[in-house]
């Protein structure tokens, strides 16, 4: 079965620290997606990033940076140099064919960023 | 591209009344549509999915026949939700994919209240 755990249900971080929300997934699938999605107080999902199965390479985008570990299962998201329009709920989301494809999401990690 | 609309963004009806929410792909032909129900502070749900011309493949757990779903289109999917209660209030979320692709795109959410 095809599961994703985001262990941190809140941070508060003051703005300018670096938070790291984490995100662990379970699928016998060789080949799969994962995604970060950003849900800011409008309800609109904001994709963040895809990444695939068989690419292992960390990503970075500004200020957000992604590690990717098959090893430990995570697919880690950091935020660096916090500021307080990064307070958002992130899920974490996988997708498989032992699943379809529908995605399973985490419970979210609710980011507050305080000025 | 692949921007997905819903319409509409909020709305409010009377306990025991119906009503049905759009989901459109503005730029590209769905493969398969995704309806999702979120509550406060909690993760998306899987309500339902459903494919161009056949008829949707519901969640356990989810009421088929109160949750209405219809996919006219590669591009206009609805959901209805009839005989609607105080407790069908929530935020319903569609997604499209593209064919192959893996991915979904998600609309911005419809808030349903119900009185």
């Amino acid at each position: 079965a095809q599961k994703v755990t985001q262990a941190q249900t809140e941070i508060s971080v003051v703005e300018k620290e670096d938070v790291t929300l984490d995100c662990v997934y379970e699928t016998r699938d060789t080949t799969y997606y994962l995604f970060w999605y950003k849900q800011p107080p409008s309800g609109e999902l904001v994709f963040l990033i895809r990444r695939n199965s068989f690419d292992e390479q960390n990503e970075i985008s500004g200020r957000y940076s992604w590690n990717f570990q098959k090893s430990t299962s995570s697919f880690n998201f950091t935020i660096t140099a916090s500021q307080v329009v990064d307070s958002a709920v992130y899920f974490c989301a996988l997708s498989g064919p032992s699943g379809t494809y529908k995605y399973i999401f985490g419970t979210g990690t609710r980011l507050k960023v305080l000025a | 591209g692949a921007v997905v609309s819903q319409h509409p963004s909020w709305v409010i009806c009377k306990s025991g009344t119906s009503v049905k929410i759009e989901c459109r792909s503005l730029d590209f032909q769905a493969t398969t549509m995704f309806w999702y129900r979120q509550f406060p502070k909690q993760s998306l749900m899987l309500m339902a999915t459903s494919n161009e011309g056949s008829k949707a493949t519901y969640e356990q757990g989810v009421e088929k026949d109160k949750f209405l779903i219809n996919h006219a289109s590669l591009t206009l999917s609805t959901l209805t939700v009839t005989s609607a209660h105080p407790e069908d209030s929530s935020f319903y979320i569609c997604s499209a994919d593209r064919y192959q692709e893996y991915e979904q795109y998600f609309g911005p959410g419809t808030r349903l209240t119900v009185t």
